[in-house]
């Protein structure tokens, strides 16, 4: 699996959108980028995933770039509960894939009043 | 919405005793994992089982552990004798394993070592 970047730690206004971005430049054609968050102390939350065109979900939307080097999840009214820290996996996937998920860091997400 | 069911939320045993930690995965699911996180750290995967059989280990995962799928329902991860540094949250996962399918997670359970 493609290694991917994120920023330590973002901020965001209760009420805004919360835009976190990925870099993920060593993505190969069939890998999926894969959004997860974990809110304090509970099992991370599968969010949205993509190949290359953007998604949206109840949750968020996922813009990929054009050359899917990079890609941007988008809480388009983050609230306080919102809070949590977000992950960036890249992987394969297709029928049958069930390998396990790499977890970064990723983006510790703090969304004030 | 069926959700991955974790069991008990918090263990505390005295080092080199044997634990059990239990999962319910989604039920019309085919896929199970263990993963741990050492606090302030990662989640890391330990273990992939289907079929009735490990799919995938990683080095964590060494002759103290074992999972086994009991029943059409439980899934469990046992250590055989604690150490210190078990002290983790443990988070069970599972999925359909069908194309954009992704692992859905429970909220883990809190092993301590004492």
């Amino acid at each position: 699996d493609a290694k991917t970047t994120q920023p330590t730690s973002m901020d965001c206004a209760e009420g805004r959108a919360a835009n976190l971005p990925c870099n993920h430049s060593t993505i190969s054609g069939n890998e999926y980028v894969y959004w997860y968050r974990q809110i304090h102390s509970q099992g991370p939350q599968y969010i949205i995933h993509g190949l290359k065109n953007n998604e949206t979900n109840e949750m968020a939307s996922l813009i990929i770039t054009e050359d899917r080097k990079s890609s941007t999840l988008i809480l388009p009214h983050a609230t306080l509960r919102d809070t949590a820290v977000y992950y960036c996996i890249v992987r394969v996937d297709k029928a049958g894939n069930t390998d396990k998920l790499i977890f970064g860091t990723g983006t510790r997400l703090q969304v004030f009043p | 919405e069926p959700e991955v069911t974790q069991t008990p939320s918090h263990q505390v045993t005295q080092m080199g005793q044997e634990v059990i930690l239990r999962c319910v995965p989604i039920s019309n699911h085919l896929y199970f994992y263990w993963y741990r996180q050492i606090l302030g750290q990662k989640v890391e995967f330990l273990v992939s089982f289907y079929n009735n059989e490990i799919s995938e280990k990683s080095e964590i995962f060494d002759d103290q552990f074992s999972v086994e799928r009991p029943d059409g329902s439980n899934f469990t991860l046992k250590i055989r004798s604690t150490k210190l540094e078990d002290s983790a949250m443990y988070f069970c996962a599972s999925t359909r394993g069908t194309l954009y399918q992704p692992q859905h997670f429970g909220d883990g359970t809190r092993l301590s070592i004492l």
